[in-house]
């Protein structure tokens, strides 16, 4: 069963506009993380925040955690074609090793 | 290429045939994962090792699944007796051990499909 749920499940862009995905999930966690996956391809690795951390950034992404909520936002600033994709959070709950994802937001850039 | 690597990229397969793939996860990596992952769907836990034990199994494992990792390098799935509902993406990752879990690299995945 997936940990939590992604909002919205799709989201359709024109480029050059900043595109915002929001993630929850339900148990405590030492860390979150966030993925891309192209169509029929597999994850890459985006940015992993720590449960105590607030913000993070990398490049022209932008992650929020905020572990009261238990929700994290991850925001593309200046959206391009190439963000075309689906992502995916991932949290990994205290004591554990394995990733448990959300059912990922797919995003659509329009040229 | 010192990524996670798959192989094969692509199986079909008749429904109660056995099926092995194979992963190959980034040399330095001592904990190794594998997920399946259906359309529509996020990644689905299956199984973790560290070095060459195996560390935990999820339920999603049934008893026709079987996964290894011999000399603690590459591993690999086995499903015997394949059903349609095992047709999906199977993803294998590797990692750093650390004391908290660390980023996760994923290989390409393998697609089944069982006809």
């Amino acid at each position: 069963s997936q940990q939590g749920e992604e909002d919205p499940q799709a989201l359709s862009i024109q480029e050059g506009e900043n595109a915002t995905m929001n993630c929850s999930y339900k148990t405590s966690i030492n860390n979150l993380q966030w993925y891309r996956q192209n169509s029929g391809r597999g994850l890459v690795h985006l940015i992993l925040i720590r449960s105590n951390e607030r913000e993070k950034h990398s490049g022209r992404l932008r992650v929020t955690l905020d572990t009261s909520k238990k929700s994290s936002s991850l925001l593309i600033t200046a959206s391009r074609a190439a963000d075309t994709a689906s992502y995916f959070c991932a949290t990994d709950a205290s004591g554990a090793q394995k990733l448990v994802f959300g059912q990922g937001t797919r995003l659509t850039i329009n040229p | 290429d010192t990524g996670v690597s798959q192989d094969p990229r692509h199986k079909i397969t008749k429904r109660g045939q056995n099926v092995t793939f194979r992963c190959d996860p980034i040399s330095e990596h001592n904990r190794l994962y594998w997920y399946r992952q259906t359309l529509g769907q996020g990644p689905e836990f299956l199984t973790y090792f560290q070095n060459e034990a195996q560390l935990e199994k999820s339920r999603l494992l049934s008893d026709r699944f079987s996964a290894e990792r011999p000399k603690g390098s590459f591993s690999t799935l086995e499903i015997q007796r394949t059903e349609q509902g095992d047709s999906a993406m199977y993803l294998c990752a590797s990692s750093r051990a650390s004391g908290s879990s660390s980023e996760q690299y994923f290989g390409p995945g393998t697609r089944l499909t069982v006809t």
